[in-house]
């Protein structure tokens, strides 16, 4: 069965701080790995990884994936209050038919960034 | 463009009794999801339809939940009878099929509480 394991479960820092989120899977047939933000309501998808395109980068956030590793990792830079929510880590292990994806999350880690 | 609809927003029910989810994904969207997001955790797959047609019912738990998409465009998820460990946010999600980035947008989620 696919998994997905994401560290710290929970994370409280002050603002300007850096911080770095941690995702591990186990997948039978990786395709990609996806980051989400959520906040009160739907996540939003931050971005996406697949083994050619390892590194993503958007202002302060960016993200790494290890496919020796099976890992990745989500790198947010001088943080902002703005930045508090749960990040979520899904893994697609491809759907049964033709392209469509079928994601399987972790339970997220819940950032808190305090002024 | 006008994103994934869903309602109602909350609902609170007693147990064993029924109640109804819609979804309306994005237009020319294909591919439908329906989530189970409990406290703390991070969505489950329950049901992908691909048009009409259902592509993974695997986690769906057939004997109190049912799901249809009958014209292949919006989407009602069911729950009959509930259960008090059927609290939880249903999200919506749905995607193109051509495995783009940003390929799964959601909804805003219904909040279920049975009582």
């Amino acid at each position: 069965e696919d998994k997905v394991v994401q560290s710290p479960l929970s994370l409280v820092v002050h603002e300007g701080d850096t911080v770095t989120l941690n995702c591990s899977y186990e997948v039978t047939n990786f395709r990609s790995l996806l980051w989400y933000k959520q906040e009160k309501k739907a996540p939003t998808f931050l971005f996406m990884l697949t083994s050619s395109g390892i590194e993503k980068k958007s202002g302060r956030l960016s993200s790494i994936l290890d496919k020796k590793e099976l890992s990745s990792i989500l790198n947010i830079t001088a943080t902002q209050t703005g930045d508090s929510a749960i990040y979520l880590c899904a893994v697609d292990g491809g759907g049964t038919q033709g392209g469509s994806e079928k994601l399987v999350f972790g339970k997220g880690t819940k950032l808190t960034v305090n002024p | 463009e006008a994103g994934v609809a869903q309602s109602p927003r909350y609902k609170i029910i007693e147990k064993r009794q029924s109640v109804a989810f819609w979804c309306n994904p994005i237009s020319g969207h294909a591919t439908l999801y329906w989530y189970q997001q409990i406290l703390g955790q991070g969505p489950k797959l329950l049901i992908q339809f691909q048009n009409n047609g259902v592509v993974d019912d695997s986690q769906l738990p057939k004997d109190r939940f049912s799901a249809e998409r009958l014209k292949g465009v919006d989407s009602t998820l069911k729950i009959q009878p509930a259960k008090l460990e059927d609290s939880a946010v249903y999200l919506c999600a749905s995607s193109l099929l051509t495995g783009k980035e940003e390929t799964q947008y959601f909804g805003p989620g219904t909040r279920l509480l049975v009582l």
